[in-house]
């Protein structure tokens, strides 16, 4: 177990509908980074955010958001859904970068399967 | 985009036999990064190793990188029933301020009893 959580597990909604996906980070973790997986591809980067900033983004568009808070739980939202939102949403909670551990190791969540009709 | 990729997509052996997962990247990198993931859920962290290392081992994993050219290998020996999962390599990049990390398409590995 790495301590992060997600909820909820799985989910269905319907084209052009809103999502809140979420997660809870490790103790101590201060930065969290949100991935999609497509069915038999690699996780993709979605953004990372620090200190309740976003801190880099990936190659997706705006309707993609995301929200982190003072204890560093962190929400992705996804507006307009899409049949090709369907994935698996990852969260990633990881040191920051400065200091010995220098935050290379991301700790994953279990994930939550979002399923676009 | 991905930044690198696994060879092979899929492998499977039988029980107590060693399977070994190659790993092409693109770029330079800082450090390479090993995850399994069981069923499609969440992955875990299994080694890193960084980019003045050659080799490292933890318990029955040992991975090797070079890069010269730019590839990686994952080596788990005395294989069991409950390695059987896909496996990811991962390199580091810097990007906007945010450190991300780029995934393979992995190694879907079974193995048989």
């Amino acid at each position: 177990e790495t301590g992060v959580t997600q909820s909820p597990t799985h989910l269905i909604k319907t084209r052009g509908q809103q999502v809140t996906l979420r997660c809870s980070s490790q103790s101590g973790h201060n930065t969290v980074s949100w991935y999609q997986q497509a069915l038999g591809q690699g996780p993709q980067f979605i953004f990372q955010y620090y200190r309740e900033e976003e801190n880099g983004r990936g190659n997706f568009p705006p309707r993609f958001s995301g929200l982190q808070f003072p204890n560093y739980s962190s929400e992705l939202n996804v507006n307009a859904l899409e049949l090709d939102d369907s994935a698996l949403y990852l969260c990633a909670s990881s040191l920051p970068l400065s200091g010995e551990n220098r935050g290379e190791t991301q700790y994953f969540g279990p994930g939550t399967r979002l399923l676009v009709l | 985009s991905q930044q690198g990729e696994e060879d092979p997509q899929a492998l499977s052996i039988q029980e107590g036999e060693n399977a070994t997962m190659n790993c092409s990247y693109k770029t330079s990198i800082n450090n390479l990064q090993w995850y399994r993931q069981n069923s499609g859920r969440g992955l875990v962290h299994l080694i890193l190793i960084r980019s003045n290392e050659r080799e490292k081992h933890s318990g029955r994993l040992r991975v090797t990188l070079d890069t010269s050219k730019k590839s990686s290998s994952l080596l788990i020996t005395a294989s069991r029933a409950a390695d059987t999962a896909s496996y990811f390599c991962a390199t580091d990049a810097l990007y906007q301020g945010a450190q991300k990390l780029v995934f393979g398409q992995g190694t879907r590995l079974t193995i048989n009893p």
